[in-house]
């Protein structure tokens, strides 16, 4: 089982629906949790950072963590053709000394007008 | 959000030549950077972890003399591919670990843009 499992998609929308992406891992130790954007060939972008179980909002984007079900999700209300991109989950934990970021595969996003 | 510049975006190269990436972060002074490679609809693999000053830790699977990392300042880390071969051929993304934010939420990673690899 691997440690972060992401539904790669593809999903498609319609301008303006809610977008409702997800993530689940398996190792407890895990203590925070990111959303990145990542447009086609560039970088990753930090969207949602959270540590504690509940939600915390950023305008049109809503990020929930449930540590309990080991269960992450991000949401996207209102959403836009911008919007079209790869979002990666991340999830942080120590090891070894060191911290790691383990990253799902990504589910591409493609909001149509 | 910080700045981290990767240079170069892109590289096309021959079989059995070094090939350098940068890394810079632009408005914060990062003692640790990590370089991390992405294939095609996969995720990022952390390669290794690049500390000023210091040797780099090497995730396992990834070859040190192949990809040399060089962190000798505290906003600028480079990694060469080494007599690079096809198989090199890859996204190669870093990112810069920035504290500023303080010990209750932890530090976050800020990314570069990313340099595609080609090697003919």
């Amino acid at each position: 089982q691997k440690e972060v499992e992401q539904d790669p998609g593809p999903l498609s929308v319609p301008e303006g629906a809610i977008v409702s992406l997800n993530c689940t891992y398996s190792n407890s130790a895990f203590q925070y949790f990111m959303w990145y954007r990542q447009y086609s060939r560039k970088g990753p972008e930090l969207l949602m950072y959270t540590y504690s179980s509940g939600n915390k909002e950023d305008g049109r984007f809503t990020a929930q963590v449930d540590k309990s079900s080991k269960y992450i999700s991000l949401f996207i209300r209102d959403s836009q053709p911008s919007d079209s991109a790869t979002y990666l989950c991340a999830m942080k934990r120590t090891q070894g000394g060191s911290e790691k970021l383990v990253f799902g595969k990504g589910t591409k996003l493609t909001v149509n007008p | 959000g910080a700045v981290v510049s990767q240079h170069p975006s892109r590289v096309i190269c021959k079989s059995g030549t070094s090939v350098k990436i940068e890394c810079r972060s632009l408005d914060f002074q990062a003692t640790t950077m990590f370089w991390y490679r992405q294939f095609p609809k996969q995720s990022l693999m952390l390669m290794a972890t690049s500390n000023e000053g210091s040797k780099a830790t090497y995730e396992q699977g990834v070859e040190k003399d192949k990809f040399l990392i060089n962190h000798a300042s505290l906003t600028l880390s480079t990694l060469t591919v080494t007599s690079a071969h096809p198989e090199d051929s890859s996204f190669y993304i870093c990112s810069a670990r920035d504290f500023r934010l303080g010990t209750t939420w932890g530090d976050i990673q800020y990314f570069g843009a990313g340099t595609r690899l080609s090697v003919l």
